[in-house]
C-alpha cells in the first residue's frame, strides 16, 4: 500500500517552460512534505519542503503547492533548465515522529534544450 | 564539511550470503536512517538510529538489521541474501532527532545479489 504516489514515472519539458511534478498521498497524518532531486550515482538532495499549515512555499525557481483537501502536492519549476533533468522524489512525514520519510516512486524529469 | 559517506559503493554477493554496509554521517549529525531503493518502488525506509539506539523500523524482515556506534557511524547487515535484496541502499544523516531538520543522503551502496 503506497501512501505516497507519483503516478507519472517520466516527464519531458522544453527548456524555459514550466515543469509540474505531481504527488498524491493517502495518509491524513502526514503534515510535512518534501521534494528531493536525485542524479544518477548520487544520493537524493533536498530541494524544498512545505508544512501542512501552508499551501505554498517558494524558493527561487521552485514552488511547492499543497492541497490538503485533495491530499495532493505539486512541484513547479520555472523556468526549467537542462540541469534540472533528474529523478524527483516526493516524501512525507508526520511532525514529531522520528526521521522516517515515506517516499513516492519518483518522476524522471527530462528538460530538452 | 565532508558529506555522508557510504562504503562500499558497489557489492556483488550470491544468494544465502550475508553483507554489511557502512555509513559515516556528516560530522556532528547523530541521527542515521537507512533506505532501500528499488526500481519503481522509490525509497523504502529500513530503520533509524540515534544515540546508538534504533528509534524506528520499517516493514522489512528480521534479516535486515543495523547498529550505530558511539561516533554515530552506522552499519546495516543483511543475512541470508535473496535475489530481491538487489537494490541501492541509501544512508541519510541529520542533526537532531524529532526536529524537522533536513536529511542528507550519501551516494548509496549498490548491492547485486546473484
Amino acid at each position: 500500500d503506497q501512501q505516497v504516489k507519483q503516478n507519472s514515472p517520466s516527464l519531458s519539458v522544453q527548456e524555459g517552460r514550466i515543469s509540474i511534478l505531481n504527488c498524491d498521498y493517502t495518509n491524513s497524518m502526514f503534515d510535512y512534505f518534501l521534494w528531493y532531486k536525485k542524479y544518477p550515482a548520487e544520493g537524493p538532495t533536498f530541494l524544498i519542503s512545505i508544512s501542512s499549515i501552508k499551501d505554498k512555499n517558494e524558493d527561487g525557481r521552485f514552488t511547492v503547492f499543497l492541497n490538503k483537501s485533495a491530499k495532493h502536492l505539486s512541484l513547479h519549476i520555472v523556468p526549467s533548465q537542462p540541469g534540472d533533468s533528474a529523478v524527483y522524489f516526493c516524501a512525507a512525514k508526520v511532525l514529531g515522529s522520528a526521521r522516517q520519510l515515506t517516499f513516492g516512486s519518483g518522476t524522471q524529469l527530462t528538460v530538452l534544450p | 564539511k565532508a558529506g555522508v559517506t557510504q562504503t562500499p559503493r558497489y557489492l556483488i554477493k550470491t544468494r544465502g550470503q550475508q553483507v554489511t554496509l557502512s555509513c559515516s554521517p556528516i560530522s556532528g549529525h547523530r541521527s542515521v536512517s537507512w533506505y532501500q531503493q528499488t526500481p519503481g518502488q522509490g525509497l523504502q525506509f529500513l530503520f533509524e538510529y540515534f544515540s546508538e539506539t534504533q528509534r524506528n523500523k520499517g516493514n522489512f524482515p528480521g534479516r535486515f538489521s543495523g547498529r550505530q556506534f558511539s561516533n554515530s557511524r552506522s552499519e546495516m547487515n543483511v543475512s541470508t541474501l535473496e535475489l530481491g535484496d538487489s537494490a541501492l541502499y541509501l544512508c541519510a544523516s541529520s542533526l537532531v532527532e524529532g526536529v524537522n531538520n533536513e536529511q542528507f543522503f550519501g551516494p548509496g551502496t549498490r548491492l547485486t545479489v546473484l
